[in-house]
């Protein structure tokens, strides 16, 4: 089963609207959860790290303000795309790791986002 | 240029064959390098690790060069249920923590 649930699947919302993601670790702590976006054809793009109890590290060129991410215990990570656009339509995906290494990862479901 | 780079494909090829895929990767801080399988509009899957020792399970086999920055996937006897996207996936330590950087995938349709 999965180790780490990402909700909702897929989501419509409204060009302005807000959309909450959840990303949470079932059995284990997470430390650290990244964020990722990907759109059709093309690869994963890391948006952020996440990590507990501090602020998140986004990667360049991704908005903070706009993909507000916050992690308040080892097991949720939450990720909110504010004031949405059309081109904010994607597939939106999380990891978590157990390790520094990073040898053990466990990704979320994803999310599909449409904003209309 | 790409942290880390693959060819897209697509790779059509027919059943039984074998097909290599090949990747590579600028970062030198690079410590962990894997192959994840993902299918249209799912989550990725790791598939397997990769080492410098080269590894194998079953009809796949992966190799690592770390001198030429380079990861090469191998499959053999390809099946239907091979099609999907292969990504390439590095592990770099930054931090104090590791993130994964994804290649852009290859695509590989196995026909009958």
């Amino acid at each position: 089963g999965a180790v780490v649930s990402q909700h909702p699947s897929r989501v419509i919302c409204k060009s302005g609207t807000s959309v909450k993601i959840e990303c949470r670790s079932l059995d284990f702590q997470a430390t650290t959860m990244f964020w990722y976006r990907q759109f059709p054809k093309q690869s994963l793009m890391l948006m952020a790290t996440s990590n507990e109890g501090s602020k998140a590290t986004y990667e360049q060129g991704v908005e903070k303000d706009k993909f507000l991410i916050n992690h308040a215990s080892l097991t949720l990570s939450t990720l909110t795309v504010t004031s949405a656009h059309p081109e904010d339509s994607s597939f939106y995906i999380c990891s978590a790791t157990q390790g520094l290494t990073g040898n053990t990862i466990y990704f979320g479901e994803g999310s599909w986002l449409t904003v209309v | 240029r790409k942290e880390v780079e693959q060819d897209p494909g697509p790779f059509n090829v027919p059943e039984g064959a074998t097909v290599a895929f090949n990747c590579t990767y600028s970062n030198s801080a690079s410590q962990s390098f894997f192959w994840y399988r993902q299918d249209c509009r799912k989550e990725p899957k790791l598939l397997m690790s990769v080492y410098s020792s080269g590894n194998e399970d079953g009809r796949f086999t992966a190799q690592l060069n770390r001198a030429s920055q380079y990861i090469s996937l191998l499959i053999r006897d390809s099946k239907l249920s091979d099609s999907a996207t292969y990504l390439c996936v590095v592990n770099i330590l930054s931090s104090n923590t590791g993130k994964l950087i994804f290649g852009q995938g290859t695509t590989l349709q196995v026909k009958p």
